[in-house]
């Protein structure tokens, strides 16, 4: 099983700043990589797949990149309803999916 | 509108057994495979089971398999996951969720979910 480490577990930002969340994945799983935001009471929400392309609706402030074992999430300047808690997940040879335990991002 | 909507979910003894439903509308539900994922209280999101569009490839976690079972109805634009033999780490908020692409060697991020549907397993 692809183990998905999420760091850091929580991040302390201010609006307006830009942030970076990282995920690595214990082995390569090449592009297939996708990021989920979760708001409190909410289900998650689609950001990114591919490790790069941006899912319907997704502003163009969240980008991701990265291959291989190492990706990142860039929020270019956080809006208020951007904090909420990141997930990485991948589908690299599933089953399984399997995700990261997740960054929180809160407001500073 | 893609919608998904969760439902089944309650408080139930430990070693009972439990059917979710997941209805949907808004898409081509017969072309793709759908997931469950779970969320235990406070806790990150594990995968729980998938099945193809045509149901003819189902895929457990290993800490559920041989107690739930995936299924489908095409006809009734319906999923379902029968929980069996409960535990008490199976308490959770069970998510139905769409697979991002009918391509299945593309698949696996999911693109839509239902609202999710809280499962309490009692001792």
């Amino acid at each position: 099983e692809i183990v998905m480490t999420q760091s850091p577990a929580t991040l302390s930002v201010s609006p307006g700043e830009r942030v970076t969340l990282s995920c690595r994945a214990s082995q390569s799983i090449f592009t297939d990589l996708a990021w989920y935001q979760q708001k409190p009471g909410q289900a998650p929400r689609l950001l990114i797949y591919g490790a790069s392309t941006r899912a319907t609706g997704i502003p163009a402030r969240f980008t991701g990149s990265g291959s291989g074992t190492d990706f990142t999430l860039t929020i270019s300047s956080l809006q208020p309803e951007d904090f909420a808690i990141f997930y990485c997940q991948q589908y690299h040879n599933w089953p399984p999916v399997t995700f990261g335990q997740g960054t929180k991002l809160e407001i500073k | 509108e893609v919608q998904l909507l969760d439902s089944g979910g309650r408080m139930v003894q430990r070693g009972g057994s439990l059917r979710l439903s997941c209805a949907v509308s808004g898409f081509t539900f017969r072309s793709y495979t759908m997931h469950w994922v779970r969320q235990a209280p406070g806790k990150g999101l594990e995968w729980v089971s998938s099945i193809s569009a045509t149901s003819l490839s189902t895929y457990y976690a290993d800490s559920v398999k041989g107690r739930f079972t995936i299924s489908r109805d095409n006809s009734k634009n319906t999923l379902y996951l029968q929980m069996n033999s409960l535990r008490a780490e199976d308490t959770a908020v069970y998510y139905c969720a769409k697979d991002r692409t009918t391509k299945v060697v593309e698949g696996g991020s999911l693109d839509n979910w239902g609202q999710g549907t809280l499962v309490t397993v009692s001792s």
